[in-house]
């Protein structure tokens, strides 16, 4: 199937650990993005990556930390967890065609609980 | 700065009745405008996009919304609500000046449909 993939779906961990969230999309886009959903339901976007090159990084802490290793794939590596970090992690993909934008494709979600 | 307002945080909508989801936006350009829909625990869903042409965009699902320039409002509509439709929706606009294709969304209406 065609589609942006996150793993994992759900993710429980301590306080102070290490870790990665994966997106995979298989749609052939250009760009990804990170976007992140709190317990409101606010959607703020956190990073954007454009064929591998970072192009959106919004205020967020250095312990989150994004890498794409190639246009298809972003990860996102988050260090020393915090309680605030508890949310869901939305990925997305998008592609301009003649400068016109054909929306995002969403993940579908990691929701990630830091206790 | 690009933004989106919902000022609806809940519309209640009788099964068969016409529903309106509120939108209104600012933006220093032409807008580029979206409607998503979340349904519980899963990602979002693109339902329709205004970039150029017809005031009246039709979507998926038999939704549709209205671009109205001068009152800077693209309101979500539906002409007879079902059950199915309740879902979290959310506008979105596309931010041409921050670069790469960054999406803001607004806080999200809870759309809740009744028998």
């Amino acid at each position: 199937d065609t589609a942006v993939s996150q793993t994992p779906k759900y993710l429980v961990t301590q306080m102070g650990n290490d870790k990665s969230i994966k997106c995979e999309q298989n749609l052939g886009h250009d760009t990804m993005y990170w976007y992140k959903q709190d317990s409101k339901k606010f959607l703020k976007i956190m990073f954007s990556y454009n064929n591998k090159e970072l192009i959106i990084n919004e205020t967020v802490p250095n312990r989150f930390s994004p890498k794409s290793p190639d246009k298809a794939h972003l990860n996102l590596h988050i260090n020393s967890l915090e309680l605030g970090d508890s949310a869901v992690y939305f990925c997305a993909s998008s592609q301009d065609v003649s400068g016109k934008s054909y929306g995002y494709t969403f993940g579908s979600g990691t929701r990630l609980t830091v206790v | 700065a690009q933004s989106v307002a919902q000022p609806e945080d809940q519309v209640n909508v009788a099964e068969g009745n016409p529903l309106t989801v509120k939108c209104t936006y600012s933006v220093s350009g032409n807008p580029y405008l979206f409607w998503y829909v979340q349904y519980p625990n899963r990602g979002l869903q693109f339902l329709l996009k205004y970039i150029t042409g017809d005031n009246l965009v039709k979507g998926s699902y038999g939704f549709e919304a209205e671009f109205n320039k001068s009152q800077t409002s693209f309101h979500l509509k539906k002409p007879s609500a079902l059950v199915s439709d309740s879902a979290l929706y959310f506008c979105a606009v596309r931010d041409i000046g921050g670069g790469g294709n960054k999406l803001t969304f607004g806080t999200g209406t809870q759309l809740k449909v009744e028998l």
